[in-house]
């Protein structure tokens, strides 16, 4: 069945230095994609998304690149802060249905 | 503006009791979505209202079901609980089908223990 997953379920990175976490997805109808975060014990907090018609967008110290031929989303966290540990899902909607199909998560750890 | 609220933060029930968890959503919002998060997981689709119907519903047995409220607050029940639904359970809501800004806000979960 369709489905959205994560490269690597972990990741450890140096404060200050930039990450990239990577997330595939297989559903091809798939035009909305969001990246969350989630602290421990607390509920996924939005932090950028991106439709379909666009390949790269910016926020506040985070891009989210979208490539849909190979269906390849990715997000990088500029000058990662200890505050930016946390696990990362993506999750991806199509057109034709409105829940959200949530990766397993990436755990993002930020090395003093 | 207040975000998505939930209750209660825990609940502690036994095997083959029932769960009823609650939310309330952003003012405004008329969707509100069901996930279960079990430990070490990601989010599985539970359940989708909006406007008081539901719409939508993940692969989970009859024994999960709902409810939203004509103020668009909703309920989750868990009948015949077992050990496995021992997860937090997260509750999202968006503006609703109307237009194409489908951002889910979540809340902060309720998590439930079954002993």
């Amino acid at each position: 069945g369709e489905s959205v997953g994560l490269h690597l379920p972990t990741l450890s990175v140096q404060e200050g230095d930039n990450s990239i976490i990577n997330c595939a997805y297989s559903n091809s109808a798939s035009d909305y994609f969001i990246w969350y975060k989630q602290e421990s014990g607390k509920g996924p907090q939005f932090i950028i998304d991106i439709r379909s018609n666009m390949d790269k967008r910016q926020g506040q110290r985070v891009t989210v690149l979208l490539n849909k031929t190979v269906k390849h989303l990715s997000l990088q966290i500029a000058a990662t802060q200890p505050g930016d540990s946390a696990v990362y899902f993506c999750a991806e909607k199509d057109d034709n249905d409105y829940k959200l199909s949530f990766g397993a998560g990436t755990t993002v750890t930020v090395r003093a | 503006e207040a975000g998505v609220t939930q209750s209660p933060t825990h609940l502690i029930k036994t095997r083959g009791q029932q769960a009823t968890l609650r939310c309330s959503p952003i003012s405004g919002h008329t969707s509100v979505y069901w996930y279960q998060q079990a430990l070490g997981l990601g989010l599985q689709f539970l359940l989708w209202y909006d406007e008081g119907e539901e719409r939508n519903r993940g692969n989970f047995p009859p024994r999960f079901s709902g409810r939203q409220f004509p103020n668009y607050s909703s309920e989750l029940n868990v009948n015949a609980l077992e050990l496995e639904d021992s997860a937090l359970y997260l509750c999202a809501s968006s503006p609703g089908t109307s237009g194409r800004n489908n951002e889910q806000f979540f809340g902060p979960g309720t998590r439930l223990t079954v002993l």
